[in-house]
């Protein structure tokens, strides 16, 4: 089984400030980790993702995350926010196991302050 | 242009009338699947297929159907619609079925109100 826990619902930041979005997961084979934004009225499209290989990865728009396999944790930064970041983010999981089944996060809306 | 393609993207119906959202991709990929987003909630599988008439359910299938006869179109049928299938609903394909790695791509999504 798997499963993927997004500690924050909402993130408020100022404009220029860094930008902190917290996921965990279980997953009782190899994970693939993912991060995706979703802009309003829009599909999901994906900023990054983790795959095995390195530990920190980085993503589109100024994006890295990284992957803690002793925390379970893949956590999102970005060191300056920008508007075009207010967006709903999404950590999703996939496994080896189960046909490589995504699983989704339940998202983070991020809200940017002028 | 790559792209996954969702029709209609808004629909208000009634209780019990049939419908079928359209998805279709334009890359060749072998896996498709519905998700469902719901405040809260983030996205829930409704259904996937892993390659031409090869179909599964995911964690949410009830009250709906799929179809796969063409690799680049996957529809979504709702035989009765009840308003607890108002949603929002994605479309979304991945090249190499089975690789975790593969980037979904989706569509914009289609948002069904049932009265």
């Amino acid at each position: 089984a798997q499963s993927v826990t997004q500690l924050d619902s909402h993130v408020s930041v100022s404009e220029g400030t860094p930008v902190l979005l917290r996921c965990n997961y279980s997953s009782s084979y190899s994970p693939s980790l993912f991060w995706y934004v979703q802009h309003p009225n829009k599909g999901l499209q994906l900023l990054l993702k983790y795959t095995s290989a390195a530990t920190l990865v980085k993503g589109i728009n100024g994006f890295e995350a990284e992957f803690k396999k002793s925390e379970t944790s893949f956590h999102l930064t970005k060191p300056s926010a920008h508007m075009s970041d207010a967006a709903e983010y999404f950590c999703v999981v996939s496994s080896t196991s189960n046909d490589y089944k995504l699983s989704f996060g339940a998202g983070t809306t991020v809200t940017v302050r002028a | 242009e790559a792209q996954v393609t969702q029709n209609p993207r808004y629909l208000i119906t009634v209780t019990g009338k049939k419908l079928t959202v359209t998805c279709s991709q334009n890359m060749n990929h072998e896996y498709m699947s519905w998700y469902r987003q719901d405040p809260g909630l983030g996205l829930r599988q409704i259904y996937y297929s892993m390659n031409v008439e090869v179909t599964d359910k995911g964690d949410v299938p009830e009250g709906y159907k799929v179809s796969r006869k063409e690799k680049r179109n996957f529809p979504l049928i709702l035989e009765s619609p009840s308003p607890n299938q108002t949603s929002l609903y994605f479309c979304a394909s991945r090249r190499r079925q089975g690789a975790p790695e593969g980037e979904l791509f989706f569509g914009e999504g289609s948002r069904l109100t049932v009265l």
